[in-house]
C-alpha cells in the first residue's frame, strides 16, 4: 500500500488567499483525521471523521477552516481566507477501527 | 480535558546506553497510551501501544511502562543506536476514537 498521502507537500500563499489541502488515505480504512503540528502547540487535532461522516470538529479554529470527505479515498482541508498564523504543518492520517494511526508526510504550509 | 506532558528538553545520550523518555498525564487514567516516532520532515509513526491493565510492553528493544499511581508511562530504548536519533510523542485517547498528543521529547544518540 502506499500509504496515507498528501498534496501538495509545500504550499506558500499570501495572507487572504485560500488554500486547499488534500488527503487520500489508506485503502479500507474508516478513519480520518486532520491535524496541525507548530513548535509552540505541538500536534493538534482539527477533525475527525468516521464512514465520512464528521464525528469531532471541536479543533477545527474558527469558520476560516472547513474539511470535506466525499467519498472514503479523498478529504480536503480548506483555509479560506489564509493568515500568517496558520503557518504550521498539516498532516492528515487515517486507521482502522480507530487505534494505531497512519500519518501521511504532512504539508508545510507558509502564508506571507 | 486530559493534558499529555513531556520533557521539552532534548535527550543525549551515548550510543548503546538505555534511553528512557517520560509521559505524564494529568487528569482521569486513560484506558491506552500509544507511543510514536517522529523524524524531521516525516509524520509520526505507531511504535506501541499498552493498555492500563499492562504494567510493561516489550517490541524488539524498545520497552513501555504505565503506572497508573504516578500517572506515567515510561518509554526505554536499550542498546540504542544513532538512527534512534527522532521525537518520540506520546499519546492518549480523548474520546470519539480521537487521541490528544504530548509535544514529544527529542532524542539524540551519539555514536
Amino acid at each position: 500500500d502506499a500509504g496515507v498521502i498528501q498534496s501538495p507537500r509545500h504550499e506558500v500563499t499570501e495572507m487572504g488567499q485560500e488554500v486547499t489541502l488534500r488527503c487520500k488515505p489508506i485503502s479500507g480504512h474508516n478513519s480520518l483525521f486532520w491535524y496541525r503540528q507548530t513548535m509552540m502547540r505541538g500536534l493538534e487535532l482539527l477533525i475527525y471523521f468516521n464512514n465520512n461522516v464528521p464525528i469531532d470538529d471541536s479543533g477545527m479554529p474558527e469558520d476560516r477552516f472547513s474539511a470535506k470527505m466525499p467519498n472514503a479515498s479523498f478529504s480536503t482541508l480548506k483555509i479560506q481566507p489564509s493568515e500568517p498564523r496558520d503557518s504550521a504543518v498539516y498532516f492528515c492520517a487515517s486507521s482502522q477501527d480507530s487505534y494505531e494511526q497512519y500519518f501521511g508526510p504532512g504539508t508545510r504550509l507558509t502564508v506571507t | 480535558s486530559q493534558k499529555i506532558e513531556q520533557n521539552s528538553e532534548a535527550l543525549n545520550i551515548q550510543e548503546g546506553k538505555t534511553a528512557t523518555l517520560t509521559c505524564n498525564y494529568t487528569n482521569y487514567s486513560p484506558a491506552y497510551l500509544q507511543w510514536y516516532r517522529q523524524d524531521p520532515g516525516r509524520g509520526p509513526v505507531f511504535l506501541l501501544l499498552i493498555r492500563e491493565n499492562e504494567k510493561e510492553k516489550r517490541k524488539e528493544r524498545l520497552k513501555v511502562t504505565f503506572d497508573t499511581t504516578l500517572k506515567q508511562s515510561l518509554f526505554h530504548i536499550t542498546a540504542s543506536q544513532p538512527a534512534d536519533s527522532a521525537t518520540y510523542l506520546c499519546a492518549s485517547p480523548r474520546g470519539y476514537s480521537t487521541l490528544t498528543f504530548g509535544k514529544g521529547t527529542m532524542l539524540l544518540v551519539s555514536p
